[in-house]
């Protein structure tokens, strides 16, 4: 069965800390990995990553794939509390067009 | 805004009830999708259509039942829900991109409460 699995479930730091989340995924005909920030109710899209050791970087955000590994890890540097927010990951299939596997996410709290 | 809205963005149903959720997206996508979130569980996805054709249905009760006019738009509907199906429902379009890759964007969702 294919299966994502996000670590950790929550986490709490404070505010100019660095945080790396990390997803780790089991599935048959692996696509692409997304990376999903989810702050009251829409996730929103932070990142794809479809080859392996490329690193990916949106400002103080960075993710990396590690295919033969099967995870990913996704950085947070000098957070800020409005990091603060459900990060989810989640898995495409080669097989098919619109499904994704989705990880539980993880839950990041920033204190100031 | 992610260019998906949908509405309600709150509803509480008795379970004799009945009632649709809506979902308008304006990127002009050809995919859209329901899911359902429920408390630290993954996002279930439940219906996918493309150009206005169903094409996955994962195994969901018939008392959810979609549909879908046009390719803007996506409905919802419930009838005798159960308390276990109080969750935020998400509604998500996406269009496909080079080599089949793409990516959902989603709306606010609908935060339902069967009572």
């Amino acid at each position: 069965e294919d299966k994502v699995v996000q670590s950790p479930l929550s986490l709490v730091v404070h505010e100019g800390d660095t945080v790396t989340l990390n997803c780790s995924y089991e599935v048959t005909n692996f696509r692409s990995l997304l990376w999903y920030k989810q702050e009251k109710k829409a996730p929103t899209f932070l990142f794809m990553l479809t080859s392996s050791g490329i690193e990916k970087k949106s400002g103080r955000l960075s993710s990396i794939l590690d295919k033969k590994e099967l995870f990913s890890i996704l950085n947070i540097t000098a957070t800020q509390t409005g990091d603060s927010a459900v990060y989810l990951c989640a898995v495409s299939l080669m097989d098919s067009n619109y499904q994704l596997i989705w990880g539980a996410g993880t839950k990041l709290i920033i204190k100031p | 805004e992610t260019g998906v809205t949908q509405t309600p963005r709150h509803l509480v149903m008795g379970m004799t009830n009945k009632k649709s959720l809506k979902c308008e997206q304006h990127l002009g996508h050809n995919a859209m999708y329901w899911y359902k979130q429920s408390a630290k569980k993954p996002l279930e996805l439940m219906f996918v259509y493309n150009f206005k054709e169903q094409t996955e249905n994962n195994s969901v009760p018939s008392r959810f039942s979609p549909e879908c006019p046009n390719s803007s738009h996506l409905f919802l509907h419930l009838h005798t829900l159960q308390p276990e199906d109080s969750a935020l429902y998400l509604c998500a379009s996406s269009q496909e991109g080079r080599q089949g890759a793409f990516r959902a964007f989603f709306g606010q969702g609908t935060r339902l409460t069967v009572v």
